[in-house]
This record gives structure tokens, C-alpha cells and sequence, in this order.
């Protein structure tokens, strides 16, 4: 069975600090994914890799950064974070060609 | 601009009737289309999916409809369970990429017994 592992189910920050959230999967997927989910608005995505090092931008980059250092881990940064950043953040892995499979999701609540 | 839409919110079903939910699209390039179920708490699990060479595919109670002229899907659980009460998200994507989905923003499904 496929896991993707959040580091965090919930998470409280303060406007300005820097953010990490953390994401490993355990199945040696080439490709992995952050989203944000909002009410009403369904799955954006914020950033994808396809490969080590690679990265993509997705619907909604701004405000937000990414790290593939290694194939199992994906980390999605916010810089500087701000209230509109609060949100449930999902990431999810897929090998090529096939359904994405997500992680529990983690609640980020900036202050 | 949202190019895939589920209209219903929400959707009430009696256990063992058939549950039918809704999705349209706007972008004619999409050929490729997924239905995730979500519960509370948990990420989204891919359910079935349906390419659009094809009008309907068929895995166990789930049927996934595509009608490519009227740009819309549907799924179809037969008969429905308890268990199927979440939210179901219907998501697509154009060529050959597993990158770029587009999400609808969800029905929530409840069985009632």
C-alpha cells in the first residue's frame, strides 16, 4: 500500500514567520504534488516535481516555494506567511501515468 | 474561471438506492477525467477513472459516465452504503499528463439509512 506522510496534522504560525511543511512518500514515485484545498474551491495546485531537483509551478505559486533534494521528499515553503495562506494543505505522489495518491492533508492556521 | 464545476453542494440518498453525481467541464482539450472520494480528516482516494476514447467504465458499484458532446460525467454508485457517505471530487486533465489536474470543488454525499 502506497503512503504519503504528512509531518504535520495540525499546525499554528504567526503572519512573517517562514513555514515548512513536510512531505515523504514511501513508494519511489517520480512525481509529487502540494495543493491547497479551500471551501467551495476544490484542489489548487500550488507546485509539482517530476523528478530530484525538478520543479514545476502550478494554479497558485505566489507566495510559496518548493524542495526536491531527494526522490521520497517533497517540502513546500512559505516565505513569509500571511493570513490568506491559511488552508488544509494535501500532497500527494504518483508514479507516471497514474492517479495521485494524497496524504492526510495538514491545517495550517497563520495568526 | 472554473472549467470543471460539480453544482451540487451537497446530495441526500436512501442506503441501497442508486447515488448519481455531477460534473461538467468547459475545456475541450480535457481527455482524461477521475473521481476521488474524501472523508473527513483524510486525503482524497482515487476511485475510478475514464479516458475519453471510452463513454463509461464499470468497477464493481461504481460506473463512471462521459458524455464528450454535452462536456459532462457523472458516477454512478448502485446500490449505495453507508460507508459511501463523503465528499467526491471529480477532477480532469488535458494530453498525456498526470500533472495538471483540475478539480471541481466537491459533492458531499450522504447515505441516509
Amino acid at each position: 500500500d502506497v503512503k504519503v506522510t504528512q509531518s504535520s496534522r495540525y499546525l499554528v504560525k504567526r503572519t512573517g514567520e517562514k513555514v515548512f511543511l513536510e512531505c515523504v512518500q514511501d513508494m519511489d514515485h517520480e512525481n509529487m504534488f502540494w495543493y491547497r484545498q479551500d471551501p467551495g474551491l476544490g484542489l489548487r495546485l500550488i507546485y509539482f516535481s517530476y523528478d530530484v531537483k525538478m520543479k514545476e509551478k502550478g494554479d497558485i505559486p505566489e507566495g510559496y516555494s518548493v524542495s526536491r533534494e531527494k526522490k521520497e521528499r517533497f517540502s513546500l515553503i512559505l516565505e513569509s506567511a500571511s493570513t490568506n495562506q491559511t488552508s488544509m494543505y494535501l500532497c500527494a505522489s504518483s508514479p507516471n501515468s497514474e492517479p495521485q495518491h494524497f496524504g492526510d492533508g495538514t491545517r495550517l492556521s497563520i495568526l | 474561471d472554473q472549467q470543471v464545476k460539480q453544482n451540487s453542494p451537497s446530495l441526500s440518498v436512501q442506503e441501497g438506492r442508486i447515488s448519481i453525481l455531477n460534473c461538467d467541464y468547459t475545456n475541450s482539450m480535457f481527455d482524461y477525467f477521475l473521481w476521488y472520494k474524501k472523508y473527513p480528516a483524510e486525503g482524497p482516494t482515487f476511485l475510478i477513472s475514464i479516458s475519453s476514447i471510452k463513454d463509461k467504465n464499470e468497477d464493481g458499484r461504481f460506473t463512471v459516465f462521459l458524455n464528450k458532446s454535452a462536456k459532462h460525467l457523472s458516477l454512478h454508485i448502485v446500490p449505495s452504503q453507508p460507508g459511501d457517505s463523503a465528499v467526491y471530487f471529480c477532477a480532469a486533465s488535458a494530453g498525456d499528463s498526470n500533472y495538471q489536474l483540475i478539480w471541481g470543488a466537491g459533492t458531499k454525499l450522504i447515505i441516509k439509512p
